[in-house]
């Protein structure tokens, strides 16, 4: 089984619709990811978490909300989404002693109508 | 603007050259991360470079990390078409600045 999995893998909306995209990991790691991933742009982080009590915005934040619901669990939500955030998302985690060497999901497509 | 660029963006090269791509960085970061991803699938890591001079090797990879100059290399030796895909460096300050990426595309 995956270590880190995304649900759902692929999602279309429509414009003003609140979206959650959610992220779940079993490597027991502390810290999670958001990133998005447009072409020609490489990912940008959206939010991280370095533990349950902690949610730092990352470089494109706005639009977007995340809660950290347990260790293992990390959901980012599209409170009313729109067009220009259509892309691929993916959750990352990391551990301090591991040198914070990322691991990625599968991601999620998202398309917003 | 602190910024993560690579070049080349875009690499066709044949196999059995040897290449190198380029990571500039302007952040204070003093490790960089490398990652390949295949077409339509996720990242992987491929290196972390913790200092100044670190040098690693995976197989026809060859990552080394110049803190002082804020470049990390990614060499390739005797490229094979199993290489192909698109690299990409990250920095390790707060934002994880992640370059553009490089796509590679290795020919017979």
């Amino acid at each position: 089984d995956a270590d880190v999995t995304q649900t759902p893998r692929n999602r279309i909306t429509k414009t003003g619709k609140r979206i959650m995209l959610e992220c779940s990991q079993t490597k027991g790691h502390d810290r999670m990811y958001w990133y998005r991933q447009d072409p020609g742009l490489g990912l940008r982080l959206i939010y991280y978490s370095f533990d349950v009590k902690d949610i730092n915005k990352g470089e494109i934040s706005d639009g977007y909300s995340v809660s950290r619901q347990a260790q293992a669990k990390f959901s980012l939500s599209l409170e009313s989404a729109i067009p220009n955030q259509t892309a691929l998302y993916f959750c990352a985690t990391s551990d301090f002693y591991q040198a914070d060497t990322q691991y990625f999901g599968p991601g999620t497509r998202l398309t917003v109508l | 603007e602190l910024k993560v660029e690579q070049n080349p963006l875009f690499l066709s090269m044949q196999e059995g050259k040897n290449y190198t791509i380029y990571c500039n960085y302007s952040t204070t970061s003093d490790r960089l991360y490398w990652y390949r991803q295949d077409p339509g699938k996720s990242l992987e890591s491929l290196f972390v470079l913790l200092s100044n001079g670190a040098v690693k090797q995976e197989g026809r990879l060859m990552a080394s990390l110049d803190t002082k100059a804020r470049l990390s290399t990614l060499h390739i030796t005797a490229a094979v078409h199993d290489l192909s895909a698109t690299y990409f460096c990250s920095d390790d300050t707060d934002k994880l600045i992640f370059g553009t990426g490089t796509r590679l595309q290795v020919f017979p």
